[in-house]
């Protein structure tokens, strides 16, 4: 299949300190997509990476997709209280959707 | 609001019971998926119709039955579950297959006795 291994699982971080989640895969990734679920929430589709070595903001958030294509990041910069929840990562292949595990962010006022 | 409208949302039910799980969307899209999102593990796609039509069955016991009768709505019929069922369901649409952004309902959350 195309298991996406995200890390870490947990991260606890003081407001206004940085944020990466790391996405890896053994294979090569056709595209990520990033999303977020807030706790009791549904996920929220973020931004899609497609080419190799892409890199997309959007205000403190940062995403990067791998020259290699096999891996992806999420950087938060200066995290708020609003950045708490779980991030995922996303791959596709046809029809089908491999999400990873997600890393649970608290922000600690 | 995402314009993915998931009834009931909450459901309790025993392992004899038969209920269904409603999803539709309000979005003009052509795709619709079911996942399973349990504690610790990651989303698990379902199910996946097209237009209509299943075009992914990711090996999900019989207990779990889709139905898509038009592109806005989509069912999962359910009976004679297990404990290990319990679980959040969310439905997701999206513009196409090849188009595949997903946008979420709120989820089912099922709890099975």
């Amino acid at each position: 299949g195309q298991q996406v291994m995200q890390i870490p699982q947990y991260q606890h971080v003081q407001e206004g300190e940085d944020f990466t989640t790391y996405c890896n895969s053994s294979t090569t990734l056709s595209n990520i997509q990033w999303y977020k679920q807030r706790p009791g929430g549904h996920p929220v589709f973020l931004i899609q990476l497609v080419k190799s070595g892409e890199v997309k903001k959007q205000k403190r958030l940062t995403f990067q997709f791998g020259e290699a294509k096999k891996n992806s990041s999420l950087h938060i910069t200066a995290t708020q209280t609003t950045d708490v929840g779980t991030y995922f990562c996303a791959n596709t292949r046809g029809n089908q959707f491999y999400f990873g595990t997600g890393t649970s962010l608290t922000v600690i006022p | 609001e995402t314009g993915v409208t998931q009834t009931p949302r909450h459901l309790v039910m025993g392992m004899t019971n038969k209920k269904s799980l409603k999803c539709e969307q309000h979005l003009g899209h052509n795709a619709m998926y079911w996942y399973k999102q349990s504690a610790k593990k990651p989303l698990e796609l379902m199910f996946v119709y097209s237009l209509e039509e299943r075009v992914e069955n990711n090996s999900v016991p019989s207990r779990f039955s889709p139905e898509c009768p038009n592109s806005s709505h989509l069912f999962l019929h359910l009976h004679t579950l297990q404990p290990e069922d319990s679980a959040l369901y969310l439905c997701a649409s999206s513009q196409a297959l090849a188009k595949n952004i997903q946008y979420f309902g709120a989820g089912t959350r099922l709890s099975v006795l």
